[in-house]
């Protein structure tokens, strides 16, 4: 029944040793995103993919980067982790942008909690 | 920018109502959602409004949209433990190639 799987659900690394976050989804849709949530906080948005269209939000550092090599699979790597990356992160999906006739809605999977260490 | 915001508490009793209020500035806001969240888990769609709609029932869940003062609100009736959780506004506009903003949430605790 999972929609949007993220593994790992805690993923733990060291300052500046990379990491990569992934993200799977079942409902075949063309949209995938990645948030970035700090507690008490609104998930904010690092990157889009439309299909194989990437969409960089403008504030996202560069330490941030994502891959999305099919339509089911997306991956979040982070260079060289901070102290300040320690966060949860989101994937979500949605079968397209809104339009007048559909809000095409977000699938949230269940996020990865990144402790950097 | 575009600004979502939210009060960041509220407390009833079971069996009460809870009214969730939302603020946001982009007049052209296309769809405003609601979301929830559980601790540790991902974001759930409640409901959703389209902007040219005033008001949407879901069984216990009432959402008004004031468009004129930009206001949503978001009433759920008979409130239990379990509705205990964050929840979410989002506005997202054709402006915004479909992204969605969202306000810093909303903790809802509801006491036995």
């Amino acid at each position: 029944d999972a929609m949007v799987i993220q593994n790992p659900r805690y993923q733990v690394t060291q300052f500046g040793k990379p990491v990569t976050l992934s993200c799977s989804q079942t409902l075949n849709h063309n949209v995938m995103y990645w948030y970035q949530q700090k507690s008490s906080q609104a998930p904010k948005l690092l990157f889009h993919y439309y299909d194989k269209d990437f969409n960089n939000e403008a504030d996202t550092p560069d330490n941030f980067q994502s891959r999305r090599p099919n339509t089911s699979f997306c991956f979040l790597d982070i260079r060289s982790p901070g102290l300040g990356d320690a966060a949860m992160y989101l994937c979500a999906t949605s079968r397209d942008r809104p339009t007048s006739g559909s809000p095409y809605e977000q699938y949230f999977g269940p996020g990865t909690r990144l402790t950097v260490t | 920018g575009e600004d979502v915001e939210q009060s960041l508490f509220l407390s009833v009793r079971e069996g009460d109502s809870s009214v969730i209020n939302c603020t946001y500035t982009d007049s052209s806001s296309t769809y405003l959602y609601w979301y929830k969240q559980e601790p540790g888990a991902g974001l759930q769609l409640l409901t959703y409004i389209f902007s040219n709609m005033d008001m949407k029932q879901d069984q216990r869940l009432t959402v008004l949209l004031n468009k004129k003062d930009k206001h949503l609100s978001l009433r759920i009736a008979d409130t239990q433990t379990g509705d205990s959780a964050i929840y979410f506004c989002a506005e997202t506009s054709y402006s915004h190639a479909g992204k969605s903003t969202f306000g810093d949430g909303t903790t809802l605790t509801v006491k036995p």
